[in-house]
């Protein structure tokens, strides 16, 4: 069955550092997503990216975030300068259309020091 | 930043008891309501999709329902097995396109 898939699984990185995610959604999917859950908190949504460009972004999603699809089958999640409070479990995620269900990848824990 | 509740925050059952518990969210603007399945050391699957007031899926022994005037979805296990065990998120969905905003969930614990 195809797998969204996430590098590295863990990340550990000193506070004002910059951090890539990696993701590899379905091949055939069209929308993309980086949702987070900090320990103990709901999973909240991050951004969502559609025909090359950011559809929707939510208010954590500031400056210090950045999305790109660079060759068409990697989605990365960039953070400029990490914060404390950017360590959570950074979950990718695609779907093939609008209204089906996502496909989640196993995610990447962050912890900023 | 819609309002999503999940209810009960846990809930501990026997092997075999049948449960359901309650995703309450705002009924307007509502597009589609998003079941997905968490287990520990695993990332979420999706369960159900449902977009049509008064529907019902059901795949095996996991049903779920949906009422979009009052706004509100239950699911329901049937004979809970210890492989359920589980967090059960509920994600209303606006329009077409657009975000899930995730509830807290539903730990469920089935104990043999």
């Amino acid at each position: 069955e195809p797998e969204v898939t996430q590098t590295p699984s863990h990340q550990v990185t000193q506070m004002g550092q910059e951090v890539i995610l990696r993701c590899v959604p379905i091949s055939n999917h069209l929308y993309f997503y980086w949702y987070r859950q900090i320990l103990g908190q709901k999973v909240e949504f991050l951004v969502s990216f559609y025909n090359n460009e950011i559809s929707e972004k939510s208010e954590i999603f500031d400056d210090q975030f950045s999305v790109e699809r660079p060759d068409g089958s990697n989605f990365t999640l960039k953070i400029r300068s990490t914060k404390l409070e950017d360590s959570a479990m950074y979950f990718c995620a695609s779907r093939i259309g609008a209204s089906n269900g996502y496909t989640f990848g196993s995610g990447t824990r962050l912890t900023v020091v | 930043i819609l309002n999503v509740e999940q209810s009960p925050q846990s809930l501990h059952v026997q092997e075999g008891d049948s449960t359901n518990f309650t995703c309450s969210f705002p009924s307007s603007n509502f597009y589609a309501l998003h079941w997905y399945r968490w287990e520990t050391a695993k990332s979420p699957e999706a369960l159900f999709v449902m977009t049509l007031n008064g529907d019902e899926k059901k795949k095996g022994r996991i049903s779920a329902t949906l009422n979009t005037k009052e706004g509100y979805s239950y699911l329901y296990i049937k004979g809970s097995q210890p492989e359920d065990s589980a967090t059960y998120l509920c994600a209303p969905q606006e329009t077409s396109g657009s975000r899930l905003t995730f509830g807290e969930g539903t730990q469920l614990t089935v104990n043999p």
